[in-house]
């Protein structure tokens, strides 16, 4: 059992560069989350989802957009990186209020 | 808005000593409350939770946590700490929506 499963682990990018980070879970949770984790500011979250088709702001969305087609996929887009968006990007889902949390993609922006 | 605060951000303890680390949460209702362990490079696994009921709160690997209302506090306790729990420590609270909100953490050094 997988779990919750990103890719890529890693990437640098340029500034003005785009990429996604793909979210893949395989426990049929309805809610998916994207938070980013930098030292000493804990993990923030970025954008959520509470089913397929669904997506909404959370406490840092700009500069990020996301999509959720389907149940066990949700995709966090960056369409234009800055330095700002280095950092160590988390997704989780869950069912009941736990979160089940994914190893981290590690972002630097160049 | 739901908030928690870790007072702590390093906490030094001695192997087999004992192990508190401070939680306090912002929230008007019953809360529902979390303790998250991150190794190195690794991500988050769930130490415990609470909902309601018994206010004392069992977890992983010999973890426990005290919901105390009147001071609006979610401990996280250990009697005797190894060298493999040093590791960053997060308290969560569940927010009106869907997710969670997450203290800054507090990090954990275990010395021999």
């Amino acid at each position: 059992n997988a779990g919750v499963t990103q890719t890529p682990k890693f990437r640098v990018l340029k500034t003005g560069q785009s990429m996604t980070l793909l979210c893949a879970q395989d426990m049929n949770h309805e809610y998916m989350y994207w938070y980013r984790q930098d030292p000493g500011m804990g993990l923030r979250l970025i954008h959520y989802s509470v089913g397929e088709g669904t997506t909404a702001k959370g406490e840092v969305p700009d500069g990020y957009n996301v999509s959720r087609l389907k149940k066990q996929n949700f995709l966090l887009g960056l369409e234009s990186a800055a330095p700002s968006q280095t950092s160590v990007y988390f997704c989780a889902s869950s069912f009941t209020g736990e979160l089940f949390f994914g190893e981290g993609s590690r972002l630097t922006v160049l | 808005a739901q908030s928690v605060t870790q007072p702590d951000i390093h906490i030094t303890v001695s192997e087999g000593a004992s192990l508190e680390l401070r939680c306090n949460y912002s929230y008007g209702a019953t809360p529902y409350l979390f303790w998250y362990v991150q190794s190195p490079g690794q991500g988050l696994q769930l130490l415990l939770k609470y909902f309601s009921g018994d206010t004392l709160v069992q977890g992983i690997k010999g973890f426990e946590a005290e919901f105390k209302r009147s001071q609006s506090s979610f401990n996280l306790r250990k009697p005797s700490v190894h060298w493999s729990d040093a590791a960053e420590y997060f308290c969560a609270v569940k927010n009106s929506g869907y997710a969670l909100n997450f203290g800054k953490g507090t990090s954990l050094l275990v010395t021999p």
